[in-house]
């Protein structure tokens, strides 16, 4: 079965600091990976996406993502944050399963920002 | 993408009645997906709704609770029934539009169950 391990619930940084965020997965074949995120009180954006090629992909707003297999790990991170960044994180790993393609979420990271 | 609206936002539902989710796409898609976010938790998958054929339920899911129509290819609905303080959740539709493995997603629907 797949599945996402997010292992920081709450993560606070500073505007113009980096940030990186986990993300453990575990799935059977070459996974899909994403990362969407939650403003509060809306639906989920996509930020990113990794299908294969190469390993480091790069989303919206300044957002980018590295796959290392050898690690099962697709962690985020931006070099420097904004303030509109402070939001929910997930992560999220899916497959071509036939005609369906199942996602199966993170618990989250909530990212705070500090001015 | 795909543009997807959904309705009502919110609503505030009593104990043992039955609430209807609407889920608008602004193109045909033939795969659609439902979720339940609950307090503070991730997104759980409730159901995959095809046009032309059965929901397909994930475990601890039920049509009987969460009945699903998909009328046409730009629509769908869940109903929660018979409803308990426990279902109050963020509910939130989904849809695949190029069969490419991408899920956009509606801003979800925030039941709140007294």
């Amino acid at each position: 079965a797949q599945s996402v391990t997010q292992p920081d619930i709450h993560i606070t940084v500073s505007e113009g600091a980096s940030l990186e965020l986990r993300c453990n997965y575990s799935y059977g074949a070459t996974p899909y990976l994403f990362w969407y995120v939650q403003s509060p009180g809306q639906g989920l954006q996509l930020l990113l996406k990794y299908f294969s090629g190469d390993t480091l992909v790069q989303g919206i707003k300044g957002f980018e993502a590295e796959f290392k297999r050898s690690q099962s790990s697709f962690n985020l991170r931006k070099p420097s944050v904004h303030w509109s960044d402070a939001a929910e994180y997930f992560c999220a790993v899916g497959g071509n399963t036939g005609t369906a393609s199942k996602l199966t979420f993170g618990t989250g990271t909530r990212l705070q920002v500090t001015l | 993408s795909a543009v997807i609206s959904q309705k009502p936002s919110r609503d505030i539902c009593q104990r043992g009645t039955s609430l209807t989710i609407q889920c608008q796409v602004d193109s045909q898609v033939t795969m659609m997906f439902w979720y339940r976010q609950q307090p503070g938790q991730s997104l759980t998958l409730i159901a995959t709704a095809n046009q032309g054929s059965e929901a397909t339920y994930e475990s601890g899911f039920v049509i009987d609770k969460f009945p699903i129509s998909r009328p046409n290819l730009t629509f769908s609905t869940l109903t929660v029934s018979n409803m308990s303080p426990e279902d109050s959740s963020i509910y939130l539709c989904s849809v695949d539009p190029t069969g490419g493995n991408i899920q956009y997603f509606g801003a979800g629907t925030r039941l709140s169950v007294l």
